[in-house]
């Protein structure tokens, strides 16, 4: 089992429409937690970081379920800027560096 | 303005070459990073120092190696040991090890390194 995993998608949204991913990590003992967006062959961007008591900014909001080891990132009012692949990250392991997931490809449509 | 900067963008190699990707940041970071992406897959930790004159292997090492002789400066070299050496190579920096909320990643905007 990967230690990040993320529904690769692609996701296909309307402008406008509502749109979520999960991704769940496998090491109970993870610290911190982050999504990053990365556009077409580019460099990954911080987006936010998850918070235990979940967070928002702006239309995205991010929430953290330890119980069932699972991080979620909500977009409202999606828009074309929007389209990128956002990344889940999870700090964890013994030499407590990142993990990245493969990514969850979202594009958001006129 | 203070950032990541990694050269060359596009980098192409014969193989059997070793090649040195270069990495210089100006954000006073002590933690400096390299990672690996391959389409499709996540980004995967090849090295890191948390401080001049000292680094650490991570996932997967075999095949490269760096240095940490300046503060600023992480380069990495692409040995000919290194199997499939095509890739994005991106270089990263933090506050300090391991990142974290107060602490996170920044990075350079990366190196395509192709090898034939």
């Amino acid at each position: 089992r990967k230690e990040v995993e993320q529904d690769p998608g692609p996701f296909n949204v309307p402008e406008g429409a509502t749109v979520a991913f999960n991704c769940t990590y496998s090491n109970s003992a993870s610290q911190s937690f982050f999504w990053y967006r990365q556009d077409c062959r580019k460099e990954p961007k911080l987006l936010m970081s998850v918070y235990s008591s979940g967070n928002e900014d702006g239309r995205f909001t991010a929430q953290l379920n330890r119980a069932s080891q699972y991080i979620s990132l909500l977009i409202r009012d999606s828009k074309l800027s929007d389209s990128a692949t956002y990344l889940c990250v999870v700090l964890s392991g013994s030499a407590r560096q990142l993990t990245f997931g493969s990514g969850t490809q979202l594009t958001v449509l006129p | 303005d203070g950032g990541i900067t990694q050269s060359p963008k596009y980098l192409f190699r014969k193989e059997g070459q070793n090649v040195t990707l270069s990495c210089e940041q100006n954000l006073n970071h002590d933690a400096m990073y390299w990672y690996r992406q391959d389409p499709g897959q996540g980004l995967r930790l090849i090295y890191y120092s948390q401080i001049v004159n000292d680094f650490q292997k991570g996932d997967i090492a075999e095949g490269y190696s760096v240095s940490r002789e300046k503060k600023e400066s992480f380069p990495l070299t692409v040995t000919s040991a290194q199997k499939n050496p095509t890739a994005f190579y991106l270089c990263a920096s933090s506050i300090g090890s391991p990142p974290t909320y107060n602490s996170p990643l920044h990075f350079g905007n990366g190196t395509r390194l192709t090898v034939t």
